[in-house]
């Protein structure tokens, strides 16, 4: 286990939902990241929090929201998704800015099926 | 038209040999690399990492190492083993963005008994 844990492990979903990803680390980590992995395409990054502030949002629809209430959990609300949005969700963290520790550790994913 | 998926580069290593996974990667100006390792079903999981200023670093029967010159990036694998079979990973980092990791495609290896 890497500290990190994500919740559901797997999501079917039609396009007119609404449902949230959940992602929560043990680690004491500072940084946390949303990432999509599709099938042969390397893994895209998504979105990044360091100390709950959004650094990074990749061009990333709006139909993703991400949250981050606090620096252990980050949440990937999802809405009005097409099915090319059916992927491998990764949850990872690291230390985060201004710390030697760039080490991101993963969570197992969550798997989306978009119907 | 049908969108053309990636083939993934795909290595065969019978148990007992050593495995030489490649990356090429993007920018001259990274400083970073980590190499992962992504199990069926599961999320990646750090292998190793080198920084810029080396050439070299070895783990526990892992070694990578980096040329700049010709920006690549290798991973060795000793007496490879069945649960080495999985997708390898290479990541770079540029910039002062701390977080911001780019993979590569990824690697089949397969580890025959």
């Amino acid at each position: 286990e890497t500290g990190v844990t994500q919740t559901p492990r797997h999501l079917v979903m039609g396009m007119t939902n609404k449902k949230s990803l959940k992602c929560e680390q043990h680690l004491g980590h500072n940084a946390m990241y949303w990432y999509k992995q599709s099938a042969k395409k390397p893994l895209e990054l998504m979105f990044v929090y360091n100390f709950k502030e959004q650094t990074e949002n990749n061009s990333v629809p709006s139909r993703f929201s991400p949250e981050c209430p606090n620096s252990s959990h980050l949440f990937l609300h999802l809405h009005t998704l097409q099915p090319e949005d059916s992927a491998l969700y990764l949850c990872a963290s690291s230390q985060g800015e201004g710390t030697s520790g760039n080490e991101q550790f993963f969570g197992p994913g969550t798997r989306l099926t978009v119907l | 038209g049908e969108s053309v998926g990636l083939h993934l580069p795909t290595l065969s290593v019978q148990e007992g040999d050593n495995s030489i996974i490649n990356c090429a990667y993007s920018n001259s100006a990274s400083d970073y690399f980590i190499w992962y390792k992504q199990e069926s079903g599961k999320g990646p999981q750090f292998i190793i990492d080198i920084r810029s200023n080396m050439d070299k670093r070895q783990g526990q029967r892992v070694t990578v190492l980096l040329n700049k010159t010709v920006k690549h990036l290798s991973l060795q694998i000793a007496a490879t083993q069945p649960g080495d079979s999985a997708v390898y990973f290479c990541a770079e980092r540029y910039g002062t963005s701390y977080g911001k990791l780019t993979f590569g495609q990824g690697t089949i290896l397969t580890v025959h008994p």
